[in-house]
């Protein structure tokens, strides 16, 4: 159990819907990154926070969006869904900046069906 | 743009082998590397990272190796066990301030008993 927390563990909504996708870092952890896994791209970054503020931004779609909230907990919100949106989408915590430090603490993901 | 990327798709060896797993990185500004292991139906688990000012790092079964010259890191395991049986993935790290990690397209061992 690496302390991550994702809700929830599989969804399965249609096209044109919006989710989203919670995540509870590790006690402590001030980091929280979002990874999309799909078969034909592996693990794409999309974007990361520390402390509240977007610290890094990946190849996320402008549908897609993402906060941190004050209790640390981060959600991603993915509008206007396309069947290529279906995908596992991992949350990390860590303690520090991933520039100081590449061990990330992985959720078990959200597995995000799209009909 | 700048990439990591991995030799095989996927390798297969027997139990008590040692096993190594071979990357390609791109970007010869890259500085700090790390492996993962991902076994199925669970997310990413760190297992070793190297910072560029090494050349070898090792833990528990594991060495990492880093070639600079030709921009090349691989993952060492020894003994491989049927527990090593996951898909491993190299990232570095990357994007502004380096807070990017930027995962490779993963290999995928399996160990035969």
């Amino acid at each position: 159990d690496s302390g991550v927390t994702q809700t929830p563990k599989h969804l399965i909504t249609a096209t044109g819907q919006r989710v989203t996708l919670r995540c509870s870092p590790r006690s402590g952890d001030l980091s929280v990154y979002w990874y999309q896994q799909s078969l034909d791209q592996g693990l794409q970054f999309l974007i990361q926070y520390y402390n509240g503020e977007e610290r890094a931004k990946g190849n996320i779609l402008e549908r897609f969006s993402a906060q941190q909230f004050p209790d640390l907990h981060s959600e991603l919100n993915l509008s206007s869904l396309e069947l290529g949106d279906s995908a596992l989408y991992f949350c990390a915590s860590s303690a520090r900046l991933a520039a100081l430090t590449g061990e990330l603490f992985f959720g078990e993901g959200s597995r995000l069906t799209v009909l | 743009g700048e990439s990591v990327g991995l030799h095989l798709p996927t390798l297969s060896v027997q139990e008590g082998d040692n096993s190594i797993i071979n990357c390609a990185y791109s970007n010869s500004a890259s500085d700090y590397f790390i492996w993962y292991k991902q076994e199925s139906g669970k997310g990413p688990q760190f297992i070793i990272d190297i910072r560029s000012n090494m050349d070898k790092r090792q833990g528990q079964r594991v060495t990492v190796l880093l070639n600079k010259t030709v921009k090349h890191l691989s993952l060492q395991i020894a003994a491989t066990q049927p527990g090593d049986s996951a898909v491993y993935f190299c990232a570095e790290n990357t994007g502004n301030a380096g807070n990017m990690l930027t995962f490779g397209g993963g290999t995928r061992l399996m160990v035969k008993p």
